[in-house]
């Protein structure tokens, strides 16, 4: 089974409009983080927002916020006030393991984002 | 805090003849690396993870002999394509664990910027 799921290949959002971009995952392990990328056509991976699993609030970073549901194993990210600059593949990530160990990044097949001026 | 330099960042060679990547921590250890390929399009696979001064862990179906990783210091990890072909061109990325006890940048993950290779 995939650990990181993104249903959505693409997606198009007028220009000011939010957008919703959605992740679930998968994993038994009681400690992980959640972590969304973005990769432009330059192909760096510029890094999010960030949610651990014990992390009681939704974490937000400027125009990002991650819904994170951890019932139902989601962690949608939310742009606000989308941008031309917002046009790019982005990924959902998981570490499945405390913060403090070398555990590695499963991504998930990531949802190109298309902003329409 | 916390850059990890990657080059080059793009490479056109012949086919039959060896790459190296690349990966520099400039200011700060990392003690694991990951490397990854993403064909266009396409998520990001981990090919193998490199602790420094052990041998590369590799995952399932990545040619050890084929893809070479050495990570021989702290801020020094490369991965040798060894005798390339045209399938081996891809867009490779690799990703240093950074110690949330000393730096926290990005919760602990930073990226090369990449490293796109064209094999003719």
């Amino acid at each position: 089974a995939q650990k990181i799921t993104q249903t959505q290949p693409g997606m198009f959002v007028q220009e000011k409009e939010a957008v919703t971009l959605d992740c679930t995952y998968d994993t038994s392990d009681p400690s992980y983080g959640l972590f969304w990328y973005k990769q432009p056509s330059s192909g760096e991976m510029i890094f999010l927002i960030y949610q651990g699993s014990y992390d009681q609030q939704n974490a937000t970073e400027g125009r990002y916020s991650l819904n994170f549901q951890k019932a139902r194993k989601s962690a949608n990210l939310v742009i606000s006030a989308s941008q031309l600059g917002d046009s790019a593949m982005y990924f959902c990530a998981m570490r499945e393991g405390p913060g403090a160990g070398s555990y590695q990044l499963t991504f998930g097949k990531g949802t190109k984002l298309s902003v329409i001026p | 805090g916390a850059v990890v330099s990657q080059h080059p960042s793009r490479v056109i060679c012949k086919s039959g003849t060896s790459v190296k990547i690349e990966c520099r921590s400039l200011d700060f250890q990392a003690t694991t690396m990951f490397w990854y390929r993403q064909f266009p399009k396409q998520s990001l696979m981990l090919m193998a993870t490199s602790n420094e001064g052990s041998k590369a862990t590799y995952e399932q179906g990545v040619e050890k002999d084929k893809f070479l990783i050495n990570h021989a210091s702290l801020t020094l990890s490369t991965l040798t394509v060894t005798s390339a072909h045209p399938e081996d061109s891809s867009f490779y990325i690799c990703s240093a664990r950074v110690s949330t006890g000393t730096v926290t940048a990005n919760y602990g993950y930073t990226f090369g910027s990449g490293t796109r290779l064209t094999v003719v």
